[in-house]
């Protein structure tokens, strides 16, 4: 049981470089979320999702598209890279009991840089 | 929209210390709260929940929280820390009937051996 798994762990992007980060959960949970951790700011929701098919648009969305075509897959999307987004990423993985949100389980996070 | 403040950015303690980390949010409705731990270069994990019921939750390590609704509070807490709590600490909220999952800005705890 692997839990929630994020690919790449590490990459290093050239401004205006597109890429996407893939997080794959192994827990059949319908809530799925992306967070960027930065120092002294925590973690700010980017998007998430609560089922397949669908998003929502978080706290700092702007440059980031996602999608959840497969239940178990939410991936990001950075179509055109800033310095600004280097951070670290995290994806999470919630489990529900009937329609409320309970514990988040984290992926080992994702750091990327852009120079 | 609901927010999660975190006061103490960073805290050093010596063993044996009581620790308490504060945390307030802002919505005028139900919520569930949470705090997370996260050991260097790891990943969050789960301390404790507050959903309902007792204000005085019990977590993992030792590690309680009360949740004041008043206060709109659920201050961490632990009677004596160890070295290995050496961590960053996030207090969560989620606003009941919402899915966003809101994070404050963590707390460094350093403990000197």
């Amino acid at each position: 049981n692997a839990g929630v798994t994020q690919t790449p762990k590490f990459r290093v992007l050239k401004t205006g470089q597109s890429m996407t980060l893939l997080c794959a959960q192994d827990m059949n949970h319908e809530y799925m979320y992306w967070y960027r951790q930065d120092p002294g700011m925590g973690l700010r929701l980017i998007h998430y999702s609560v089922g397949e098919g669908t998003t929502a648009k978080g706290e700092v969305p702007d440059g980031y598209n996602v999608s959840r075509l497969k239940k178990q897959n939410f991936l990001l999307g950075l179509e055109s890279a800033a310095p600004s987004q280097t951070s670290v990423y995290f994806c999470a993985s919630i489990l529900d009991r009937r329609d409320r949100v309970t514990e988040a389980f984290f992926g080992q996070g994702t750091r990327l840089t852009v120079v | 929209a609901q927010s999660v403040s975190q006061h103490n950015h960073h805290v050093i303690l010596s063993e044996a210390a009581s620790l308490e980390l504060g945390c307030n949010y802002s919505y005028g409705g139900t919520v569930n709260l949470f705090w997370y731990v996260q050991y260097p270069g790891q990943h969050l994990q789960l301390l404790l929940k507050y959903f309902s019921g007792d204000p005085l939750v019990k977590g993992i390590k030792g590690f309680e929280a009360e949740f004041i609704k008043s206060k709109f509070s659920f201050n961490l807490r632990k009677p004596s820390v160890q070295w290995s709590d050496t961590a960053e600490y996030f207090c969560a909220v989620n606003a009941i009937g919402t899915y966003k999952y809101i994070f404050g800005t963590g707390t460094r705890l350093k403990v000197l051996a």
